[in-house]
């Protein structure tokens, strides 16, 4: 099993510029989700999808943020316009959602995203 | 709203046990987890403990858990210097959602 592939690993943007950060969760999960770590504000919650449906975005910074989930086996999360302060490493997680198991969440290895 | 505590650091002598705190709010809560992140990586998934249980034991690891404090603690016995990393405590409330509460996360330096 790969695990949780994202991609890019690291991006450097301009502000103002469109950001698009991808994520395949783990074959057979059925919930996804997308997660922000900085060291101010710690892990954050953005977006939450279960079967693909997104089902808690409150999280979201603001509509600059957006994220989609378009088939079981791939997302986006995309931030237009990009800002300084969007700088921050951004985490997609999946979760096998089999009883027993439907907490367990499984990280990517992030992308890390400077915004200049 | 549930909230989950943590110290931000810990500094233990290598071969040593470490012992990581965390407390929690919820009294609903379900599920509490424990995942190590070390640098440049995401989240692992360490172990887990169910609210109607007291302890639970896998190999180094032992977690406690404390329901009338509110209390969970994370022991790693004979600490080795590749245990350095950041560790989280997560809590799910029961009830049927999917969305986890981590800590701000405890970074254990281990040192020879």
């Amino acid at each position: 099993d790969a695990g949780v592939i994202q991609s890019p690993r690291h991006e450097v943007t301009e502000m103002g510029q469109e950001v698009t950060l991808r994520c395949k969760p783990i074959s057979g999960h059925n919930s996804l989700f997308w997660y922000r770590q900085t060291m101010m504000r710690g892990l954050e919650l953005l977006i939450y999808f279960n079967n693909n449906v997104p089902i808690d975005d409150s999280g979201m910074p603001e509509d600059r943020f957006s994220a989609k989930m378009p088939n079981a086996s791939f997302s986006t999360l995309k931030i237009q316009p990009s800002e300084p302060r969007d700088s921050a490493v951004y985490f997609c997680a999946s979760s096998p959602g089999r009883p027993g198991q439907e907490y367990e969440q499984y990280f990517g290895p992030g992308t890390r995203l400077t915004v200049t | 709203g549930e909230d989950v505590e943590q110290s931000l650091f810990l500094s233990v002598r290598e071969g040593d046990s470490s012992v990581i705190n965390c407390t929690y709010t919820d009294s609903s809560s379900t599920y509490l987890y424990w995942y190590k992140q070390e640098p440049g990586a995401g989240l692992q998934l360490l172990t887990y403990i169910f609210s109607n249980m007291d302890m639970k034991q896998d190999q180094r690891l032992t977690v406690l858990l404390n329901k009338k404090d509110k209390h969970l603690s994370l022991r790693i016995a004979d600490t080795q210097t590749g245990d350095s990393a950041i560790y989280f405590c997560a809590e799910i409330p029961s009830g049927g959602s999917y969305i986890p509460t981590f800590g701000r996360g405890t970074s254990l330096i281990v040192h020879p």
